[in-house]
């Protein structure tokens, strides 16, 4: 199974900063990197998908890039509204598997 | 607008079974791939298993391999998961997901399943 190392668990900023969250897989993924965000008591959403394309209706001050077997979700100037868990799946084999998340808090 | 609800989850003893649902709506249900993903109380996000469209393909976790079965009726816009010999690790919010291509890109609020003596 591909494993992904997501990193920092935690990650404490000011509202304003702009940031970078890190998933490193196993083994190269090629592109086959999503990214998910979690607000508390709701469920997850897309952000990213296949490593840097955009999703309709979520803001542009997400960004996603990498290949292979390292990628990064940014956020530009961080809005009160993203503190939350971000998860980072493959798809390039089954079984889908995810990251352990980033706990995103305010400072 | 696409929907999902899942239902029928709640507290089970370790060595029952449940069986969960989940009910589509807003989008042509047997055009896509299905997925049941969980989350203990606190923790990451788990994939549980997937079914193809017409039921063709399906993967398991190994965590639930041989004590689980998904499968759909896309009569009834329904995704099933039957788990038996439950223990107390599968505890947790139980989402059904639809699959678009290789992401899953919408989610159901998700179903609570408790495992306790």
């Amino acid at each position: 199974d591909i494993m992904l190392t997501q990193s920092p668990a935690t990650l404490s900023v000011t509202p304003g900063e702009s940031i970078s969250l890190s998933c490193r897989a196993s083994q190269s993924i090629s592109t086959n990197l999503h990214w998910y965000q979690q607000k508390p008591n709701e469920s997850p959403r897309v952000l990213i998908k296949y490593a840097s394309q955009t999703i309709s209706g979520i803001p542009s001050r997400f960004s996603g890039s990498g290949s292979g077997t390292d990628f990064t979700l940014n956020i530009n100037r961080v809005e009160p509204e993203d503190f939350s868990v971000y998860y980072c799946q493959q798809s390039n084999s089954w079984p889908f598997t995810f990251g352990s998340g980033t706990k995103l808090e305010i400072k | 607008e696409v929907q999902l609800v899942e239902s029928g989850g709640g507290l089970v003893q370790p060595g029952r079974s449940l069986k969960l649902s989940c009910l589509a709506s807003g989008f042509t249900f047997s055009n896509y791939g299905m997925n049941w993903i969980r989350q203990a109380p606190g923790k990451g996000l788990e994939w549980v298993a997937s079914i193809s469209s017409s039921s063709s393909y399906i993967y398991y976790a190994d965590t639930v391999k041989g004590r689980f079965t998904i499968s759909r009726d896309n009569a009834k816009n329904t995704l099933y998961l039957q788990m038996t010999s439950l223990r107390s690790e599968d505890t947790a919010l139980y989402y059904c997901a639809r699959r678009g291509t290789s992401l899953f890109d919408y989610w159901g609020q998700g179903v609570m399943v408790t495992v306790s003596s």
